[in-house]
């Protein structure tokens, strides 16, 4: 059974809109992570959570949300879509931040 | 700003040869080190840390780091065709992780 759950596996959106990718992971895990990686650039960190708590935000637009309603989930908000955020979005978690983290499938968000 | 710089972009190598992999990063109080393997269409997946100045061994794969030159290499013995993959060096700050760019590594049978 998948540890990491992302959805939906593919998204395509129209420039303008909003879209919430959905992460929900089952190794019982205190931190998660919302990463994005597009061709144009490496692997980037966005947020971490620890605990429900925002620890760590590299963002620099507030288009970005994320959203914890439980321990095991962290759902990424995007509204006001670009191509620009045209990218595969992964989640990841983590016992802490000094272990090593498990990533997601991915969410590839397509946006026109 | 953490900065993660990857060598070489791509390697070819044949099968049973080592594969040598450099990083280089800019803060030297940065925590741990680690390298992740990432196959098409998959997320990454963790493969070995190191903390302190020296060497690390699992299996087929050895770490280097001195922190002193900031600089971290990855090797891997007996490299096999499964092994062909993009290995990213992650430098971790607390709970914020700095990725480098890769390097994408083809093991030819």
């Amino acid at each position: 059974d998948p540890k990491i759950i992302q959805k939906p596996k593919y998204l395509v959106a129209v420039t303008g809109s909003e879209k919430i990718l959905i992460c929900e992971q089952y190794l019982g895990h205190n931190a998660m992570y919302w990463y994005r990686q597009s061709a144009k650039k490496p692997l980037e960190f966005m947020f971490s959570y620890s605990y429900q708590k925002l620890m760590d935000n590299q963002t620099a637009s507030s288009r970005f949300q994320p959203q914890s309603s439980k321990k095991n989930h962290l759902d990424l908000q995007i509204t006001a879509l670009k191509p620009d955020d045209s990218a595969t979005y992964f989640c990841a978690s983590s016992q802490d931040y000094r272990v090593e983290q498990y990533f997601g499938p991915g969410t590839r968000l397509t946006v026109l | 700003q953490e900065k993660v710089q990857q060598s070489p972009e791509s390697l070819i190598v044949p099968e049973g040869a080592m594969s040598s992999l450099n990083c280089t990063f800019s803060n030297s109080a940065s925590q741990s080190i680690w390298w992740y393997q990432q196959h098409p269409g998959k997320g990454p997946e963790a493969l070995i840390s190191i903390f302190s100045n020296g060497n690390k061994k699992e299996g087929r794969l050895t770490v280097y780091l001195n922190r002193a030159s900031l600089h971290v290499s990855l090797h891997i013995r007996d490299s096999q065709p499964s092994d062909s993959a993009v290995y990213l060096c992650a430098v971790t700050g607390g709970y914020k992780v700095v990725f480098g760019s890769g390097t994408r590594l083809l093991v030819s049978p």
